[in-house]
């Protein structure tokens, strides 16, 4: 049972590039996540799903965009890389109520934007 | 607004030691309250939680301590090992918000041996 799975682990991006955060689990929840972890600011949600083909923004959405056409997958797409997007990124996954489940994490993307 | 305040940020104790990490929430819809254990290179995992209608849960060594009208809540590690040093957040859900978990900012715990 892999759980949530992210690709890749590490990426460095220059300014301006574009590039898309992949995840996907295979536990059939409905709920998925994105959050970015900055040193000493918690984990801000990003964007989420509640379900295929529904996606609603999160606390900071700007910058990314995200899509989620089968219940396994959820990836996330940065357009036009800023500094500013440098963070630990984490995907999520949870069977029921949301917030009120366990949230199952992916072990994070690291992304540098030089 | 930061709508889950934590503390304290670093801690340090000594094996054998009770760490406690604080957390205050101000929304009063807020009814499901997780604490979130993270190792380094890791994704968080959950490690307990506890809804309003209790004062404790005690899961081993790691007890949650909730103060409904204070609007706090705490994690106590009795008898704390190296192996618990770790990256600990509080969170908070509210029941039709989507229920989307609002996190603390982490505290960062070392445990010496």
């Amino acid at each position: 049972n892999a759980g949530v799975t992210q690709t890749p682990k590490f990426r460095i991006l220059k300014i301006g590039q574009s590039m898309t955060l992949q995840c996907t689990q295979d536990m059939n929840h409905n709920y998925m996540y994105w959050y970015r972890q900055d040193p000493g600011m918690g984990l801000k949600l990003i964007y989420y799903s509640v379900g295929a083909g529904i996606t609603d923004k999160g606390e900071v959405p700007n910058g990314y965009n995200v899509s989620r056409s089968t219940t396994e997958d959820f990836p996330l797409r940065l357009e036009l890389a800023a500094p500013s997007q440098t963070s630990v990124y984490f995907c999520a996954s949870s069977l029921g109520t949301g917030g009120r489940t366990e949230a199952f994490f992916g072990q994070g993307t690291r992304l540098t934007v030089v | 607004q930061q709508q889950v305040k934590q503390s304290p940020q670093s801690l340090i104790v000594q094996k054998g030691g009770i760490s406690i990490i604080n957390c205050a929430y101000e929304n009063t819809a807020f009814d499901y309250f997780p604490w979130y254990q993270q190792f380094p290179g890791k994704g968080p995992a959950l490690l307990i939680a506890i809804r309003p209608d209790v004062s404790e849960k005690k899961e081993g060594r790691f007890t949650i301590s909730f103060n409904k009208s204070a609007k706090q809540f705490s994690l106590h590690i009795m008898d704390s090992q190296p192996g618990d040093s770790a990256t600990y957040f509080c969170a908070a859900s509210k029941e039709g918000g989507s229920e989307k978990l609002v996190f603390g900012k982490g505290t960062k715990l070392t445990v010496n041996p």
